[in-house]
């Protein structure tokens, strides 16, 4: 595609309900990244893929929060037993390399109620 | 602990009033900085790369400089247009670490 495609764009979930988030990043792309984006501050890093492997997964608040990206492309970002704390905005990025320019989706906002 | 701190949080500006945005940095061997614009309800979106001190880049109304220490973007004579998040960011092992951004309005 043109960009880096995520959906659903909005998802109300209640609390304890699970949820899972899905990139399309560009083709050839290979970095993926999931950030965090509270309300009014910069993007926080979760995640990052190269290719099929994640090579990080330092940012990821607890273990309920889950990440794959089986064959290189799609990427999925899943969250158990969702709890208030987690609504944000979640963005996936796509690069061609590690150190090179970002592309981000629109961004999903999940909202925890 | 690397760190990139965006000021001023806000800025409001009036069309064609000229200001600066601060992007200063904290981190140990440095591949580039980034700038990026962020419209509400998106996501970011990729304006500049910096590689090294002196370096400039300019985008329209836009130019942005890096030091060893700090990055500035330049707003020239803004419009409404104008008005959106900017964030810079810096890569580090594995990951970009973003400032806070700076909300920037321009009024017509």
């Amino acid at each position: 595609g043109a960009g880096v495609s995520q959906s659903p764009r909005y998802k109300v979930a209640k609390r304890g309900q699970d949820v899972a988030l899905r990139c399309d990043p560009i083709s050839g792309h290979v970095s993926l990244f999931w950030y965090q984006q509270a309300l009014g501050q910069g993007p926080e890093f979760l995640t990052y893929f190269q290719n099929e492997a994640q090579l990080d997964k330092s940012g990821l608040p607890s273990d309920r929060f889950f990440a794959e990206r089986p064959e290189g492309s799609v990427s999925t970002l899943k969250i158990q037993r969702t709890q208030q704390e987690d609504s944000a905005v979640y963005l996936c990025a796509s690069s061609l390399a590690t150190y090179q320019k970002a592309f981000f989706g629109q961004g999903t906002r999940l909202t925890v109620v | 602990e690397d760190q990139v701190t965006q000021s001023p949080e806000a800025l409001r500006l009036q069309e064609g009033e000229s200001s600066s945005l601060n992007c200063s940095y904290t981190v140990s061997g440095l591949r580039g900085l980034f700038w990026y614009r962020q419209d509400p309800g998106k996501g970011p979106e990729f304006l500049f790369t910096l590689y090294s001190a002196g370096e400039e880049k300019e985008k329209e109304r836009l130019k942005a400089t890096l030091t060893k220490k700090e990055s500035f973007l330049h707003i020239t004579a803004p419009k409404p247009e104008d008005s959106a998040t900017y964030l810079c960011a810096v890569p580090l092992r594995n990951d970009m670490r973003f400032g806070a951004g700076t909300r920037l309005t321009v009024k017509p």
